[in-house]
C-alpha cells in the first residue's frame, strides 16, 4: 500500500544533542508538510516542500531545518533540541497545495528530550 | 485569514447513543473543510471531507458531516458510536494549507 512512513515512531534525545527525524513515501506527492504536536494541542505546521521550493512558516524557530534530498524523502532537523521541543511530530504529504488538497500522514514520531 | 474553531475540548458519551462534534469556521473565500480523526500515538486519518455540492457529507466508519452556510459550521456526527471511536477528532479548514482546530476528544462510555 502507498504511504508515509515515519522514523523513528518514538526518540529519545540529550538537551542541545542534534537530532534527525526521517520521513518517507510512496505516494509520489509533489508536497511534504512537517507539523508539530504538543500535548492536546492542535498540529501546527513548521514547513513544507513543494518539489525542491522550501517554504519555512514565520513563526517556526531557526532551530529546526529541513532537508528533502529527493521525491520520496524529507528529514526535520532540530539543531539543539530544548525540553520544549518534547512533542509528536507528524509528517504529512498531500499531491498539490491550495484548497481542498487532502493531505496524507504518517504515524508521526515521539520526540523525548532528556 | 481562515480558523476553524472546536467548541468542546472533550465530549463523553455512552456507547451506543448518538454523538455530535461541532466546528465552526470563519473564512472569507471559497471553504474546503475536513474531518481527521487520530488514535493515541497515531498519525492522522481522514474521515471526511467537503469541497462543494452537497452538503451532507457522508465519510468512513459510519461518520457524516452537514456544512451549513449560514451558521458557518460543519458538524460531525454519527448516530451510534462504538468504543473503538475513542479518539482525538480534528476540524481543518484548508486555503493554501491546513489549519486545523484544537481537537475534541471523544470518551466512549460503557
Amino acid at each position: 500500500d502507498a504511504m508515509v512512513i515515519q522514523n523513528p515512531r518514538y526518540q529519545v534525545t540529550q538537551f542541545g544533542k542534534p537530532v534527525t527525524l526521517s520521513c518517507s513515501q510512496t505516494l509520489n506527492h509533489n508536497v511534504m508538510y512537517w507539523y508539530q504536536q504538543k500535548s492536546s494541542q492542535a498540529p501546527k505546521l513548521l514547513f513544507h516542500y513543494y518539489d525542491k521550493d522550501f517554504n519555512n512558516e514565520a513563526d517556526t524557530p531557526d532551530n529546526f531545518q529541513s532537508r528533502r534530498p529527493n521525491t520520496s524523502f524529507c528529514f526535520l532537523d532540530i539543531r539543539s533540541p530544548g525540553l520544549g521541543d518534547a512533542a509528536m511530530y507528524l509528517c504529512a504529504t498531500s499531491r498539490v497545495t491550495g484548497g481542498g488538497t487532502e493531505a496524507f500522514f504518517g504515524q508521526g514520531t515521539r520526540l523525548t528530550v532528556v | 485569514a481562515q480558523s476553524v474553531t472546536q467548541l468542546d475540548s472533550q465530549v463523553p458519551v455512552f456507547e451506543e447513543a448518538p454523538v455530535e462534534l461541532r466546528c465552526n469556521y470563519s473564512s472569507s473565500v471559497s471553504v474546503y473543510l475536513f474531518w481527521y480523526v487520530q488514535y493515541p500515538n497515531q498519525g492522522l486519518q481522514l474521515l471526511l471531507k467537503y469541497l462543494s455540492g452537497s452538503t451532507l457529507v457522508k465519510g468512513i466508519n459510519g461518520f457524516e458531516a452537514e456544512f451549513n452556510k449560514s451558521q458557518t459550521s460543519f458538524h460531525l456526527r454519527k448516530p451510534s458510536v462504538h468504543i473503538s471511536d475513542t479518539a482525538e477528532y480534528f476540524c481543518a479548514v484548508s486555503d493554501d494549507k491546513i489549519i486545523f482546530g484544537k481537537g475534541t476528544r471523544l470518551h466512549i462510555l460503557p
